[in-house]
């Protein structure tokens, strides 16, 4: 079965860029999806079919995706950023979530 | 403004079935896919299956045998079975809109539900 895999945790200081990695099997082929999900809250998408973002999301969210890996990428990190990513993508009509990244601004 | 809510109990004995039903306002079912996706406590996101508005439906293979999706138009509202439950069925449970789908492909999911804690207990 296929499957996406995000690291556990990433850390990023206040103002910089944190990358935030989704890896499968030629992904590249896929439409990948990003959600930020707060405590408490219900997921936000942030960026819809590789690159887009939908509207009211701020303009330091982006996305890319070639080869075996989707990167969702965030300038300039606020504190307010800080959350759980999670990619998503489709197989056979199947939807897939990696397993989250916990993104920490410190 | 597209709202989804979710309805339902919050507690299920195990081998029972869990029912929640979803609630859409602002926005027709149609032309949407409408997916149900769970969070155990301290886990990740699980797709459990959606429900298309022509009718098909798509599960989780995990989950196949046991979920069951049904909309009801006149309503704007869909509905999760999930039958057979265990302990390992507690979570959150949201529903959410599946828009810009293409060939296989359920789209990406642009409005969720606020979720709904559903336990599992004797």
């Amino acid at each position: 079965s296929y499957e996406l895999t995000q690291p556990p945790s990433v850390s990023v200081s206040p103002g910089q860029t944190a990358t935030i990695p989704c890896s499968g099997d030629k992904l590249e082929y896929k439409y990948v999806g990003w959600y930020q999900h707060k405590p408490g809250q219900s997921p936000v998408l942030v960026i819809y079919q590789d690159t887009k973002r939908p509207s009211g999301i701020p303009e330091r969210f982006s996305g890319s995706n070639s080869g075996n890996t989707a990167t969702l990428t965030i300038s300039g990190t606020q504190a307010m950023d800080e959350a759980d990513y999670y990619c998503q993508a489709w197989d056979r009509n199947t939807g897939l979530f990696g397993g989250g990244t916990k993104l920490t601004v410190l | 403004q597209v709202q989804l809510q979710e309805s339902g109990p919050g507690l299920v004995k195990p081998s029972q079935t869990l029912s929640l039903t979803c609630t859409v306002s602002g926005d027709s079912i149609s032309p949407y896919y409408w997916n149900w996706i769970r969070q155990p406590p301290g886990k990740g996101l699980e797709w459990l299956g959606y429900f298309k508005y022509t009718g098909s439906t798509s599960y989780n293979p995990s989950l196949k045998s046991r979920v069951t999706l049904s909309v009801d138009m006149s309503k704007n509202q869909f509905s999760l079975r999930l039958s057979s439950v265990t302990a390992a069925d507690t979570a959150v449970y949201y529903c959410a809109r599946g828009n810009r789908p293409g060939d296989n492909y359920g789209g990406d999911f642009d409005y969720w539900g606020q979720g709904a804690l559903v336990t599992v207990s004797a």
